[in-house]
């Protein structure tokens, strides 16, 4: 089955600054790759996600970008504020099917 | 999106007691999904509900422990059965919107003692 690898598992900014998240994935049929945003007690937010026929989608401070060849894609979060402080989870959807399997999470903390 | 409701949102349960959860979406959807996530972890797929069929089961997650219902196409219930410390987690389910992707309920918070 697909695989989902993530890093860091935590990170720390001071607020302002850049936070990059990078996963890679196993499965080169999957073609879907949402990203997560997780905040203490609550369910998981989708927030970016991106397809396989492009290679970057930007929203605001928040992009994505994927590596079809080398099955990796990452969460590039700029301009950093204390409420993005969260866990972000990237996912893929395993093979072209509809189920989506998640990384292993990465603890983002925006020091103030 | 779509809006899901879920229920109950938390529940302390006896070890070896059942409890079942409840998934209600507002809109018809194919598929329903289950998911687990333990303290601190992240998300791991139980189950798909389909409407009409069994659901299909993820590897290390059987169908005597965990059984699911699919009645209709807006509604899903998760039974965790024969309870232990171990199940003690968070489940949610969840549900893909067109154009817009997946969407999870608010989740249920399973302590087993």
């Amino acid at each position: 089955g697909e695989n989902v690898e993530q890093h860091p598992s935590t990170l720390s900014v001071q607020e302002g600054d850049s936070a990059v998240i990078k996963c890679t994935y196993s499965d080169s049929a999957s073609n879907y790759f949402p990203w997560y945003k997780q905040e203490l007690g609550k369910r998981p937010q989708l927030i970016i996600d991106i397809r396989s026929n492009v290679g970057e989608k930007k929203d605001q401070r928040i992009a994505v970008t994927l590596n079809k060849t080398a099955k990796h894609f990452s969460l590039h979060i700029t301009e950093t504020q204390p409420e993005d402080s969260a866990v972000y989870f990237c996912a893929s959807n395993s093979g072209g099917y509809q189920k989506v399997t998640f990384g292993t999470g990465t603890k983002l903390q925006v020091i103030p | 999106s779509a809006v899901i409701s879920q229920k109950p949102s938390r529940d302390i349960c006896q070890r070896g007691t059942s409890l079942t959860i409840q998934c209600q979406v507002d809109s018809q959807v194919t598929m329903m999904f289950w998911y687990r996530q333990q303290p601190g972890q992240s998300l791991t797929l139980i189950a798909t509900a389909n409407q009409g069929s069994e659901a299909t089961y993820e590897s290390g997650f059987v169908i005597d422990k965990f059984p699911i219902s699919r009645p209709n196409l807006t509604f899903s219930t998760l039974t965790v059965s024969n309870m232990s410390p171990e199940d003690s987690s968070i489940y949610l389910c969840s549900v893909e919107v067109v154009d817009y992707g997946y969407t999870f309920g608010s989740g249920t918070r399973l302590t087993v003692v």
